[in-house]
């Protein structure tokens, strides 16, 4: 059965510094989606991406986030200058036809 | 935005036995989608079950139903039978028809005794 992937599984990075989370969605998926889980908290939407543009972004989706689909596969999210309230897990989603949301398993980012 | 409160924390269940968990949500639409996510310590997103709200039928996955209440918005998850790989969080997550971004609860956190 076709996933959504995501890499690294695991990034440890130095606050000020630029971090780029990966994801490969579901390949005849259409929308795209970043979520943020601080942990012990509740998921929480970041950024939908729909033909090739962001659809939609929450508030804290600000300018030191963006994203991006550089090759028609990969999916991106970069964190210019991560401060250590960034640390969370990020989780990245595809929707098919069925308008079913496919999760990838997570990257957890630790800002030190 | 969509308010989903999930008022239980944390919930204990003997192994085989039955539990219940709790999901209220605000919305003013009058269609839309309910689920419920499983989260393993793993930390993968996984569906579990989802809802219509234009169905009045309660849906089932095996070993998981639903209790969705309308008029009270009200989406609970019956476990039954639970078994020791059924521990984890479990979020309720609330969207709308032509919206396809998720509004979460907090979560419960599911432990099974042996």
């Amino acid at each position: 059965e076709p996933e959504v992937t995501q890499t690294p599984s695991h990034q440890v990075t130095q606050m000020g510094q630029e971090v780029i989370l990966r994801c490969v969605p579901i390949s005849n998926h259409l929308y795209f989606y970043w979520y943020r889980q601080i942990l012990g908290q509740k998921v929480e939407f970041l950024v939908s991406f729909y033909n090739n543009e962001i659809s939609e972004k929450s508030e804290i989706f600000d300018d030191q986030f963006s994203v991006e689909r550089p090759d028609g596969s990969n999916f991106t999210l970069k964190i210019r200058s991560t401060k250590l309230e960034d640390s969370a897990m990020y989780f990245c989603a595809s929707i098919g036809m069925n308008y079913e949301q496919y999760f990838g398993p997570g990257t957890r980012l630790t800002v030190t | 935005a969509q308010t989903v409160t999930q008022s239980q924390p944390e919930m204990s269940v003997q192994e085989a036995e039955t539990v219940t968990l709790s999901c209220t949500y605000d919305t003013s639409e009058s269609d839309y989608y309910l689920f419920w996510y499983k989260q393993p310590p793993s930390r993968q997103m996984i569906l579990v079950i989802r809802q219509e709200a234009y169905k009045q039928q309660n849906a089932t996955e095996n070993r998981f139903s639903v209790n969705f209440q309308k008029a009270a918005k009200s989406f609970s998850l019956k476990i039954s039978d639970s078994q020791l790989g059924d521990a984890a969080m479990y979020f309720c997550a609330y969207r709308r028809p032509n919206d396809y971004k998720l509004s979460f609860g907090a979560g419960t956190t599911v432990t099974v005794r042996a």
